[in-house]
């Protein structure tokens, strides 16, 4: 089947533009979660939906970062007022659940966002 | 605090030697999981453990929760294993965790 799927795949926008980066996980998964991967940093968390309940925004870096998640499914993750600071790749992943249970990440490919 | 710490940072190996990439977490995890990534590349999921040893191929990860270690083996290395080998630990708070990564490159 499917895997998760993100677009664009690579994204330049100029500083001080918004941007959306969308996420589509794999069909049935209920768990959502979003990654930041910076040059020569490692990965770090950003948030994570799970079902219908209220998400986990612990590691957004700043109100400039948000995200939502339609109808369980699709997810957009948007970045106001960008700064170059926000140059990084941006990794999706899914899971089929996490509640009561300890289930694996699958990753989409990412979304290579350039700020100039 | 929960930390994830990986050793080697760099790795070197000639192809069909065994490879060894250690992590070590800080505190009680769900699980642990050990990822790939090729330059420029998505990332993929090797293997997800909570206890003892899994196997996959020439991939070996195992986990000793009393010790807090995890290490991945890699037997008869190839130059398509080139890549960053990622752990990252699964705390309660259902987010993972991750390492700083191991850059392994495997020469012919």
């Amino acid at each position: 089947g499917a895997g998760v799927s993100q677009s664009p795949s690579n994204k330049v926008t100029e500083k001080g533009k918004d941007v959306e980066l969308r996420c589509d996980p794999i069909s049935g998964h209920t768990a959502l979660y979003w990654y930041r991967q910076s040059l020569g940093q490692g990965l770090e968390f950003l948030i994570y939906f799970q079902g219908n309940s209220a998400p986990d925004k612990s590691g957004l870096p700043s109100d400039r970062f948000s995200a939502e998640r339609t109808g369980g499914s699709v997810s957009t993750l948007t970045i106001q007022r960008t700064q170059q600071e926000d140059s990084a790749v941006y990794l999706c992943a899914s899971s089929l659940q996490t509640s009561g249970g300890i289930y694996e990440q699958y990753f989409g490919p990412g979304t290579r966002l350039t700020v100039t | 605090k929960n930390e994830v710490e990986q050793s080697p940072q760099n790795l070197t190996a000639q192809e069909g030697e065994f490879i060894t990439i250690n992590c070590s977490y800080s505190v009680g995890i769900s699980a642990l999981h050990w990822l790939q990534q090729h330059p420029g590349g998505g990332i993929v999921s090797l293997f997800m453990l909570s206890s003892g040893k899994k196997k996959h191929g020439r991939l070996i990860a195992t986990i000793n929760i009393q010790e807090k270690h995890s290490s991945l083996h890699i037997t008869a290395s190839h130059p398509r294993d080139s890549a960053v080998y990622i752990c990252a630990a699964l705390y309660n708070t259902d987010k993972l965790i991750f390492g700083t990564g191991t850059r392994l490159q495997v020469f012919p």
